[in-house]
């Protein structure tokens, strides 16, 4: 149970286009869903919290204008990367909270998306 | 605000051993969960252990224990029969409830077990 897919898992796009990645939570529903961006070697920076029917919640120093997030359904969120451009190059994770479980506090992940902006 | 420590980058051990990575963290609040997620080299986050701050036991799942002191604000991982597929970077973790659920990473140790 609690598993989460991405769509795609590895996309290449020219540098001005708009990439969305796709966030399910396949055998739960899922109030809260977060994104993450990684870089190299580092830990997981939270970009956004995405609450089901709500406008997300956006951390400092991330532009809500080119990450667009749309958390339309329990099962559904999205994340637009509009006009990238090579510095938006990175491993973006989803994750979810199963709020029907005995373990609301845990976050479950998808497998990532790898963006490469040429 | 919440800090969460891990002063291990990187640790290397043989198969079999066992092998304990530290994490410590700072938070005034008085309820609260910690986590262990393992991240192997296919860059899937997998949940390892949880530890709810009320509870005084000491979680376990199989080979993975944690050593859960409270009043230390200290939360390490034991890794008992370490094996191969135990190679990857780990990452201890923060959660207040009603901080909407986020979490706060540490840096993470990359673990690697040696054949």
């Amino acid at each position: 149970g609690a598993v989460v897919s991405q769509h795609p898992s590895w996309v290449i796009c020219k540098s001005g286009t708009s990439v969305k990645i796709e966030c399910r939570s396949l055998d739960f529903q899922a109030t809260t869903m977060f994104w993450y961006r990684q870089f190299p070697k580092q830990s997981l920076m939270l970009m956004a919290t995405s609450n089901e029917g709500s406008k997300a919640t956006y951390e400092q120093g991330v532009e809500k204008d080119k990450f667009l997030i749309n958390h339309a359904s329990l099962t559904l969120s999205t994340l637009t990367v509009t006009s990238a451009h090579p510095e938006d190059s990175s491993f973006y994770i989803c994750s979810a909270r199963d709020w029907t479980s005995g373990h609301q506090e845990t976050q479950y992940f998808g497998p990532g998306t790898r963006l490469l902006v040429l | 605000a919440q800090t969460v420590t891990q002063s291990q980058p990187e640790m290397s051990v043989q198969e079999a051993e066992t092998v304990t990575l530290s994490c410590t963290y700072d938070t005034s609040e008085s309820n609260y969960y910690l986590f262990w997620y393992k991240q192997p080299p296919s860059r899937q986050m997998i949940l390892v252990i949880r530890q709810e701050a009320y509870k005084q036991q000491n979680a376990t799942e199989n080979r993975f224990s944690v050593n859960f002191q409270k009043a230390a604000k200290s939360f390490s991982l034991k890794i008992s029969d370490s094996q191969l597929g135990d190679t990857a970077m780990y990452f201890c973790a923060f959660m207040n409830p009603d901080s909407n659920y986020q979490l706060i990473w540490g840096a993470g140790t990359k673990l690697i077990i040696k054949p």
